[in-house]
């Protein structure tokens, strides 16, 4: 089973509006962190926000907020005020206490910020 | 600035012939992997070294080897690059998590890899 989902292969959304992209996930541990990265057309992964399963209040960075549902095991991404430079291949990821070093990626999302 | 550096950004090889890609670190961080991502889709992870014990993901070809002689420095060698191994090669560090899974991974730009 796939254990980071992103069921949005494609967003498109208009410039200075806010957009969510979509990530669910399983596991059983009660220790995990939760993260999401952008990765540009240049190809470098860059790390944007993260979540860990005990913390209360959602994590915000800047634009990114990050809408954390524990019971529904959901962690979208939310960027405001969207800007063409966000326009990217977004991953959702996951790291679990129990799996050490080991990350686990989403698919992805590729969004497209329209002028 | 601390970063990932990796080596060279572009290379191309010829099937059949070895390659060998590089990564280094300044962030002191115990841990390092590899990826391969192949285009718009998620980075597949190859390997990993906790320090100086290699981890293996199941399905890593035999073809792709790593050394990581010291904590700053990892290599990616791929003995006999096949058409299929044209992919953007990704390494990353990343601090052991202590107490929780709460460390980031910090990637280098990558080095992609074209195989004629």
């Amino acid at each position: 089973a796939q254990k980071i989902t992103q069921t949005q292969p494609g967003m498109f959304v208009q410039e200075k509006e806010a957009v969510t992209l979509d990530c669910t996930y399983d596991t059983s541990d009660p220790s995990y962190g939760l993260f999401w990265y952008k990765q540009p057309s240049s190809g470098e992964m860059i790390f944007l926000i993260y979540q860990g399963s005990y913390d209360q209040q959602n994590a915000t960075e800047g634009r990114y907020s990050l809408n954390f549902q524990k019971a529904r095991k959901s962690a979208n991404l939310v960027i405001s005020a969207s800007q063409l430079g966000d326009s990217a291949m977004y991953f959702c990821a996951m790291r679990e206490q129990d799996y050490g070093q080991n990350f686990v990626f989403g698919p992805g999302t590729r969004l497209s910020v329209l002028p | 600035d601390a970063m990932v550096i990796q080596n060279p950004r572009y290379q191309v090889t010829q099937f059949g012939k070895p390659v060998t890609l590089s990564c280094s670190q300044t962030l002191n961080h115990n841990v390092m992997y590899w990826y391969q991502q192949k285009s718009s889709q998620a980075p597949k992870l190859l390997f990993h070294y906790y320090d100086k014990d290699f981890n293996n993901e199941a399905d890593t070809p035999d073809n792709f080897q790593s050394r990581r002689p010291n904590t700053s420095f990892c290599f990616l060698d791929i003995r006999s690059p096949g058409l299929g191994d044209a992919a953007m090669y990704l390494c990353a560090t990343s601090r052991v998590p202590g107490q929780g899974p709460y460390n980031e991974q910090f990637f280098g730009p990558g080095t992609r890899l074209t195989v004629l």
